[in-house]
């Protein structure tokens, strides 16, 4: 399995509150990922990094901010969180922009 | 608008049954299409095909690619109650390769 990690893997806040999600990983990998997943939808990109300090927004990326400050990490931050936002929320590694996509184990959140 | 449409949405089995999943595309440029599995966490990665008409297997798990019709199989033969999972298509965009996941496919194997 990719190296992977996912903090918290569960949480609950109230609408209103900011919430840091963190992704972390120790393959070394460029390329770091944010998808949810939601019910009735597939796996839905918010931002992706392609390197330190390097960042874009995907397709559902309103009301979600991302860092990345090292190799390593990957941070998204939902600055007042939704109940929309309530999800499950996957953290994806690749090594470059061609290759394979992996998984983190994920992070379901609640929001009240 | 790139697509991805998974079919049938759910299926339930008896062990020992094969089964056929399917993937349907819609996609400006295609570069690949994948099959994840996803038990109750991370999505873990089956395969990926690029060509048309060239399988790939694992074990009792294969798949094929028809790039002129737009669509993909995934085929489980003799299945067991530990194949019950969700089975998620991804076609990638050359152009952005960014990944268009479909809804799924919930596979339920019964003892």
């Amino acid at each position: 399995d990719a190296g992977i990690t996912q903090s918290p893997r569960h949480k609950v806040t109230e609408t209103g509150t900011p919430v840091t999600l963190r992704c972390h990983q120790t393959e070394n990998h460029r390329y770091m990922y944010w998808y949810r997943q939601d019910p009735g939808h597939g796996l839905r990109l918010i931002h992706y990094s392609y390197g330190v300090k390097d960042t874009d927004k995907g397709e559902v990326s309103d009301g979600y901010s991302v860092s990345r400050s090292k190799t390593e990490d990957f941070l998204l931050t939902l600055e007042s969180a939704t109940s929309s936002q309530t999800s499950v929320y996957f953290c994806a590694i690749s090594e470059n922009r061609q290759e394979t996509q992996y998984f983190g184990p994920g992070t379901r959140l609640l929001v009240l | 608008e790139d697509k991805v449409v998974q079919s049938p949405l759910s299926l339930v089995v008896h062990e020992g049954d094969t089964v056929t999943l399917n993937c349907s595309y819609e996609v400006t440029n295609f570069r690949s299409l994948l099959w994840y599995k996803q038990e109750k966490k991370a999505p873990t990665f089956l395969f990926m095909l690029t060509s048309s008409g060239i399988e790939k297997k694992s074990g009792r798990l294969s798949s094929i690619l028809d790039k002129k019709e737009l669509f993909s199989i995934l085929n489980i033969t003799a299945t067991q109650t530990g194949d019950s999972a969700v089975y998620l298509c991804a076609v990638v965009n050359s152009g952005t390769y960014k990944y268009i996941f479909g809804t799924g496919t919930r596979l339920k194997v019964l003892a």
